[in-house]
Order: structure tokens, then C-alpha cells, then sequence
């Protein structure tokens, strides 16, 4: 079955160390999306990225950085310049001209 | 600024009982979801609505572009209904999604 696999589901960190989540999907979907949730807030876009080799920055990029050099992958790197790294993060993908997305199941980020 | 609002924020209910989830945004959209969130996390899409009613088992939506609502209801609901329940936009000419912050709903047996 298509679908997107984020991994670790939980993962831990020192803080001032730099950590990569992993996204990756089998939908050849061209637009894919990070997304961080807080308690309490809604989910809030990082970067996306519409086509092989080019992303965007979303509402809260700063302390990220992304590559897309497949079609199919869309790692987050969340680097030491993030202030508040702890959160829960969400990959999606979407088919070019189609509204509706695909979500992952999340990573767990605990920087300690 | 373009906002998305929830009600109600946190929803306990009996099982069997008739559930209503309420979402309004401000301006003209071109795709609006409802989105479920299990507590381990991971989100599944239940439907994308532009305009009028969908129906999938127990679970309805509807949404008016006038007055820029959508609903979702449960039917016969059921402690595995119990959930985060997510309302999302697209606005037109913008390539982000717009989250509300969700409603917290408990089904108790």
C-alpha cells in the first residue's frame, strides 16, 4: 500500500546537536510538507517543497533546513539554532493539481 | 489574517450519542479538511470538501461557503470515535494548509 513513513516514531537528542527526521513516501506525490504541533496550537507549516531540488520556507523555518534530491524523500534537519526544538513533527505529501494530502505518523523530537 | 476556529475546544459525550464539531475561517477557501488524531499521533484524513455534503459510514460533513462554516458530524457514536479532530483550509492563492487547534473528543461506553 502508498503511504508516508516517518522515522523514529520517538526520538531523543542532546540539546546543540543537530537531528534528521526521515520522510519518506511511495505515492510519487510531488509536493511534500513538514509541519510542527505544540500542545495546544495548531499545526504549523516549516518548509515544503514542490518539486525535486526546490523547497520553500513556511511560517517558523528558522532553526531548519530540508533538501529534496528525491521525489520520493524529505528530510528535516533540525539544527542547534532552534530555541525550542521539543515538539511533535508531521510530513505530508500531496499530488500536484489535487487538493487532498497524505499525512505521516510523526516523530517525537525530545531534546534534553 | 487568515484563521481557522474550532468548537468546541474539548467534547465528552455518552456512546450512542449524536456528535456535532464545528469550524469557521475567514476567507475564501478552495479546499477545506477534516483531519482525526489519534493519540499516538499520526493523522489520517476523513474528507477534503469544497462544497456541500460528503458521507463516509458514520461520519458526515458539510460545509457553507457563505457563511464560511463546516460541520462534521458522528453518527451512533462509539468510544473508538474518540479522538482529536482537526479542521484544516486552503486559502486560495496560498500553497500552506491553515490548522484550527483541534477538538479533543471522548466517547465514554
Amino acid at each position: 500500500d502508498g503511504g508516508i513513513t516517518q522515522s523514529p516514531k520517538y526520538l531523543f537528542r542532546k540539546e546543540g546537536q543537530n537531528v534528521t527526521l526521515s520522510c519518506e513516501q511511495n505515492l510519487n506525490h510531488d509536493a511534500m510538507y513538514w509541519y510542527r504541533q505544540d500542545p495546544g496550537q495548531g499545526l504549523r507549516l516549516i518548509y515544503y517543497s514542490q518539486i525535486v531540488n526546490d523547497f520553500q520556507k513556511g511560517d517558523i523555518a528558522e532553526g531548519y533546513s530540508v533538501s529534496r534530491e528525491k521525489k520520493e524523500s524529505f528530510p528535516l534537519t533540525v539544527t542547534s539554532a532552534q530555541k525550542n526544538p521539543t515538539a511533535f513533527y508531521l510530513c505530508a505529501s500531496r499530488a500536484d493539481r489535487v487538493y487532498g494530502y497524505t499525512f505521516g505518523s510523526g516523530t517525537r523530537l525530545t531534546v534534553v | 489574517k487568515n484563521e481557522v476556529e474550532q468548537s468546541p475546544q474539548n467534547l465528552t459525550a455518552q456512546e450512542g450519542e449524536f456528535i456535532t464539531i464545528n469550524c469557521s475561517y475567514s476567507v475564501g477557501i478552495s479546499a477545506l479538511h477534516w483531519l482525526q488524531q489519534h493519540p499516538g499521533g499520526g493523522i489520517v484524513s476523513l474528507f477534503m470538501l469544497s462544497s456541500g455534503k460528503k458521507k463516509h459510514g458514520r461520519l458526515i460533513a458539510t460545509i457553507n461557503i457563505q457563511e464560511k462554516h463546516s460541520s462534521l458530524h458522528i453518527t451512533a457514536s462509539h468510544p473508538r470515535d474518540s479522538a482529536v479532530y482537526i479542521c484544516a483550509v486552503r486559502y486560495f492563492g496560498n500553497e500552506k494548509l491553515t490548522f484550527g487547534t483541534g477538538t479533543r473528543l471522548t466517547i465514554i461506553p
